[in-house]
């Protein structure tokens, strides 16, 4: 079976400093993709970063990076500079057989202090 | 910008009801979504369809069935609601192009069923 495991339900930081989300999932697939997603309280689900699991280079957009490991089969997203607006439910996903299997983690609470 | 928008965000119903949870997209995607999400446990897949009357049974198809008459739109049917069934319904969406997997997600229905 493939899963996803959030070892953190919730974490907090402070606005401006930097916060690690952890993510470990088990497959048996060799080509997949990984994801994060943002849901703000009471908004829509949002992409914040994706992976190609065949990519060695780990994935960055603005603030956000991942440190991806395949063969710890870990993918942790870190977001440097902490803003209010990041405060939000964070989910890893990965997703095989072109598309038609997406599965989800937990999901991990983050707050951002002020 | 991919929309993808469902019926109602609050529903309130009884149980033994019939419920109906439509979710339209407006990009011509192919694959369609209907996801439960409830706290500690992340989103499940309760269905997916990859084409007009197509349909595959997700993770948690019990108490659930699908309708897909159109590509922009795929309805979710409780046939007689129960209280387990009290949470919030989430609809997605992707394209099948090789290389495009992220899926885009609606705001959700919390549906109460009392």
């Amino acid at each position: 079976a493939q899963t996803v495991t959030q070892s953190q339900p919730e974490m907090s930081v402070q606005e401006a400093e930097t916060v690690t989300l952890s993510c470990t999932y088990d497959t048996s697939e060799n080509n997949y993709y990984l994801f994060w997603y943002k849901q703000p309280p009471s908004r829509q689900m949002i992409l914040v970063i994706r992976q190609e699991a065949y990519k060695q280079q780990n994935a960055t957009e603005n603030r956000f990076s991942v440190n991806f490991q395949k063969a710890a089969k870990s993918f942790s997203l870190k977001i440097s500079d902490s803003q209010l607006g990041d405060t939000a439910m964070y989910f890893c996903a990965f997703i095989y057989n072109y598309g038609q299997n997406f599965v989800f983690g937990p999901g991990t609470r983050l707050s951002v202090l002020p | 910008d991919v929309k993808v928008t469902q019926s109602s965000r609050y529903l309130v119903k009884r149980t033994g009801e019939k419920v109906f949870l439509e979710c339209v997209q407006d990009m011509d995607h192919e694959n369609m979504f209907w996801y439960r999400q409830d706290p500690g446990l992340g989103l499940r897949l309760i269905y997916f369809s990859y084409d007009v009357k197509m349909k595959e049974k997700g993770d948690i198809p019990e108490g659930y069935s699908v309708s897909r008459e159109k590509k922009e739109r795929f309805s979710l049917i409780l046939e007689s609601a129960s209280t387990n069934q009290t949470s919030m319904y989430l609809c997605a969406s992707s394209p099948l192009l090789a290389g495009v997997h992220e899926q885009y997600f609606g705001p959700g229905t919390r549906l109460t069923v009392t």
